[in-house]
């Protein structure tokens, strides 16, 4: 599948700090997945964008689909404790549409 | 609303015993997929399901694993034999199959297996 790469790899903030993480790819996507994946449960959606140019909110993240179609932007603000965890990006695969192709993740640590 | 339930949570087994996974999709959903995820490999599709039928097993490692979906609310992923480089986390996820909804995936909490 098409590789997505995610940056930067890990990001340690203090509380109250703003993230901001992307990843990008050298295919077109039509849809845009972020993820966040506490440790020892399973991925949980955070947002889904189909347009490119589309800026979608979640609470505190916004993220967006970029005009190339070939990245994304996820924006964490007035980070707490809570935002620890790893985020993935996801799109999906072009020869079955169905599959998703993930990123490596990003991983967040906030101290209080 | 219930999400995605997987049982076991965690299982540890010895190289040779049969593991049997177990997956129950958010109802409604008609796309349930299983996945694999490790350190080396980050997560992968095994295998998809659409309306009960398996679509796609290409990512199924070899004929060790096998996967069934016998109604819409119950799906099982067996390995038999079972190796130590299986040891993984598997991931079932549900979706709608409407249009682009499909890939909106909504994954249950995971089995961490170990094989000794």
């Amino acid at each position: 599948g098409q590789q997505l790469n995610q940056s930067p790899q890990s990001m340690f903030i203090q509380e109250g700090e703003d993230v901001s993480m992307n990843c990008t790819s050298s295919s077109i996507f039509n849809t845009w997945l972020w993820y966040k994946q506490d440790p020892g449960e399973g991925p949980v959606l955070l947002i889904a964008l189909y347009k490119a140019g589309e800026l979608t909110s979640n609470g505190r993240l916004t993220a967006q689909f970029g005009i190339t179609r070939k990245d994304s932007f996820l924006n964490i603000s007035a980070s707490i404790p809570s935002d620890v965890g790893i985020y993935f990006c996801a799109g999906p695969d072009s020869n079955s549409g169905y599959a998703l192709n993930f990123g490596k993740g990003t991983s967040l640590l906030v101290t209080p | 609303d219930a999400g995605v339930i997987q049982s076991p949570r965690h299982e540890v087994t010895e190289m040779g015993q049969e593991v049997t996974l177990r997956c129950k999709p958010i109802s409604g959903h008609n796309s349930l997929f299983w996945y694999r995820q490790t350190m080396m490999r980050g997560l992968e599709l095994l295998i998809y399901f659409n309306n009960n039928v398996p679509i796609d097993d290409s990512g199924m490692p070899e004929d060790r694993f096998s996967a069934k979906m016998p109604n819409a609310s119950f799906s099982t992923l067996k390995i038999q034999p079972s190796e130590p480089r299986d040891s993984a986390v598997y991931f079932c996820a549900s979706s709608s199959s409407s249009g682009f909804r499909i890939n909106e995936q909504f994954f249950g909490p995971g089995t961490r297996l170990t094989v000794l």
